[in-house]
């Protein structure tokens, strides 16, 4: 069966702009969540969505956002991008919401 | 806050030999502890998980266990081969009802042919 699917896999923006990262779970998958890996600060999470809601919300500004799709696709978007929000963006997904998450690839988002 | 401690950073040790990764916790009511492997440009793969009702999980040369009264778990990985070469990173699952998943720093595990 396939697995997490993120897209784009690389991006480059400029200091000031905006970008939406998405985000297909596995098939069936109703909980995704977000994280931002970099190599100082390691995994951290950014949300979580169950059902098309947010349950929970890590310790970002409120320039990083998210939203879940009926179909349980996610995006998140970043606006007034910072050259500190240059890492990789991984999304995982869980058939029984808070166990056994399968990361997707990551998206990697270089601002210049 | 949430914390979860990961020791040591960098491992190394023999093809054949044991490596034993640990973790503390600070959350007393985590109740889930999953275990990633991600080798060097690929995402991070579920390679054991455990719960809080169960003190110990093997699968095949990987196992975990679990303290939850000195808030540790641990993996073992028995009979390395050069493969088992990752980083690897163990997590808490924050208080209940939650799918937030907190991260230890990861520790970098060279297995020499």
């Amino acid at each position: 069966k396939a697995g997490v699917t993120q897209t784009p896999r690389y991006l480059i923006k400029t200091r000031g702009q905006q970008v939406t990262l998405s985000c297909s779970p596995i098939s069936g998958h109703r909980s995704v969540s977000w994280y931002q890996q970099t190599p100082g600060q390691g995994l951290q999470f950014l949300f979580e969505y169950f059902s098309e809601t947010q349950r929970n919300k890590g310790n970002f500004p409120g320039r990083f956002s998210g939203r879940q799709f009926s179909n349980s696709r996610s995006e998140m978007n970043v606006s007034t991008l910072e050259l500190g929000d240059s890492a990789l963006y991984l999304c995982a997904s869980s058939l029984e919401q808070g166990f056994g998450y399968t990361f997707g690839s990551g998206t990697r988002l270089t601002v210049v | 806050g949430e914390n979860v401690e990961q020791h040591p950073s960098t491992l190394s040790v023999q093809e054949g030999d044991s490596a034993v990764i640990k973790c503390t916790y600070s959350d007393s009511a985590s109740n889930y502890f999953p275990w990633y492997k991600q080798e060097l440009g690929k995402r991070p793969q579920l390679i054991i998980d455990i719960r809080s009702n169960v003190g110990e999980k093997k699968d095949q040369r990987i196992a975990v266990t679990l303290n939850k009264t000195a808030k540790h778990f641990s993996l073992h990985i028995t009979e390395t081969q050069p493969e088992d070469s990752a980083v690897y990173f163990c997590a808490a699952r924050g208080s209940s009802n939650t799918g937030k998943l907190i991260f230890g720093q990861g520790t970098t595990l060279q297995v020499k042919p």
